[in-house]
Formats: C-alpha cells, sequence, structure tokens
C-alpha cells in the first residue's frame, strides 16, 4: 500500500480564497483523522471520522472550516474564506479501528496564506 | 482533558551516544495508550514506539526503548547508539483506550523535541 497520501504538498493562496485539501487513506482503514500543526499550538485534532461518518468536529475552529468524506477512500478539508493564521501544516491520518492500533500519517500539506 | 509535556524543547546527542527525552502526561484515566512519533525534516510522522498502559513491561524496539512510570504519569524515550538519522522533532502522544463521547480516540500530543545529532 503506498500510505496516506496526501495533496497538495504545498500551496500558496491569497487572502479570501477557498483552499481544498485532500486526502486518501490506506485502503481498509475506517478511521480518518484531520490534523493541524502549526509552532505555536503544535499539532491539534480537528475532525475525525469513522466509517465515513463525523464523529468530533469540535477541533474546527470556525465555519470558515469544513470536512467531508463521500466515500472510504476519499476526504477534503476546505477552507473558505482563507486567512493568513490558517497557514500551518494540515495532516491526514487513518487507522483501522480506533483503540490501539498505529495511526499512519500523511505528508502532509504546508498551506500558506498571503 | 488530557495534557502531554514534553519539557525540553531542544536536545543534542553525540554519534553513538545515548539520550533520553522526557515526557508527562495529565489523565485520571486507568486505561490508555502513549506514542512517541518521530518527524524528519521531510514531515512524515513515523510511529517509533508504543505502550500499552496496562503492561508493566516498558517497550523495546532496536535502539529506541522507553521508561515507563505509571504512577508518576512519565513517559520517557531512550535513543541507543545514537545516529544521524535520529535527528528530528520527537513527539509524545495520547490515547485513551476507552470510548466516553466524542473526541475519546484523538491522539493528544505534546510540543515536540527537538533532536540534533552531533557527528
Amino acid at each position: 500500500d503506498a500510505g496516506v497520501i496526501q495533496s497538495p504538498r504545498h500551496e500558496v493562496t491569497e487572502m479570501g480564497q477557498e483552499v481544498t485539501l485532500r486526502c486518501k487513506p490506506i485502503s481498509g482503514h475506517d478511521y480518518l483523522f484531520w490534523y493541524r500543526q502549526t509552532m505555536m499550538r503544535g499539532l491539534e485534532l480537528l475532525i475525525y471520522f469513522n466509517n465515513n461518518v463525523p464523529i468530533d468536529d469540535s477541533g474546527m475552529p470556525e465555519d470558515r472550516f469544513s470536512a467531508k468524506m463521500p466515500n472510504a477512500s476519499f476526504s477534503t478539508l476546505k477552507i473558505q474564506p482563507s486567512e493568513p493564521r490558517d497557514s500551518a501544516v494540515y495532516f491526514c491520518a487513518s487507522s483501522l479501528g480506533a483503540k490501539d492500533t498505529e495511526a499512519f500519517f500523511g505528508q502532509g500539506t504546508r498551506l500558506t496564506v498571503v | 482533558a488530557q495534557t502531554v509535556t514534553q519539557s525540553q524543547p531542544e536536545m543534542s546527542v553525540q554519534e553513538a551516544e545515548t539520550v533520553t527525552l522526557s515526557c508527562t502526561y495529565d489523565t485520571s484515566e486507568s486505561d490508555y495508550y502513549l506514542f512517541w512519533y518521530k518527524q524528519p525534516p521531510s514531515r512524515q510522522m513515523i510511529l517509533v514506539i508504543r505502550q500499552e498502559a496496562y503492561k508493566q513491561q516498558n517497550a523495546t524496539e532496536n535502539r529506541f526503548s522507553v521508561n515507563f512510570q505509571k504512577a508518576a504519569k512519565s513517559f520517557s524515550l531512550k535513543i541507543s547508539d545514537s545516529q544521524l538519522g535520529d535527528a528530528a522533532m520527537y513527539f509524545c502522544a495520547y490515547r485513551s483506550a476507552r470510548y466516553s463521547g466524542a473526541g475519546s480516540y484523538q491522539l493528544t500530543f505534546g510540543k515536540g523535541t527537538k533532536l540534533s545529532v552531533i557527528p
């Protein structure tokens, strides 16, 4: 398996524009997590899905952020409109089961909003 | 809510020497998992080692081992025979083992320790 695949690897956009980050989890994994990493706040969970259903979105910072998982092999994280403070590295991770199994991370998307 | 604290923002070690990274956590739960993840400059998060809280025996993976002190809520990582490829950010993370509502299965991370390896 190729692992968790995220695209794009880097994204530079202007303030106010819509940004869509994409994630393909490992085939067969039933949990998918979106994390955000910043220098100030470290790694924070934004939202996670179980069997394509959002379970906890309490980490989503505000209504400008939305996430979907239309099927087991694809998820998106959308920011509309984007702001400079959204600049961060966004990670997607997937796991089989939720408890003791390892969460496998993608390589992340570095987002810069200017 | 659980918190994870890594008190050493940066550390350095001489190649072939041993280094220990510290991690403490706060939880009221008795059943949980602890992890150390490595993040090299490539940004990839790589699992280094995992510890189940119900196990008294410390986990070991080749040159990596942990010192898990449940009563003290301490979970340190020891890297033996350090290699240049060990240079990276290291994150300690906590995960509940029991479902207690939304958010139960998330990984809670510390702020990380940047490890440099000196040739």
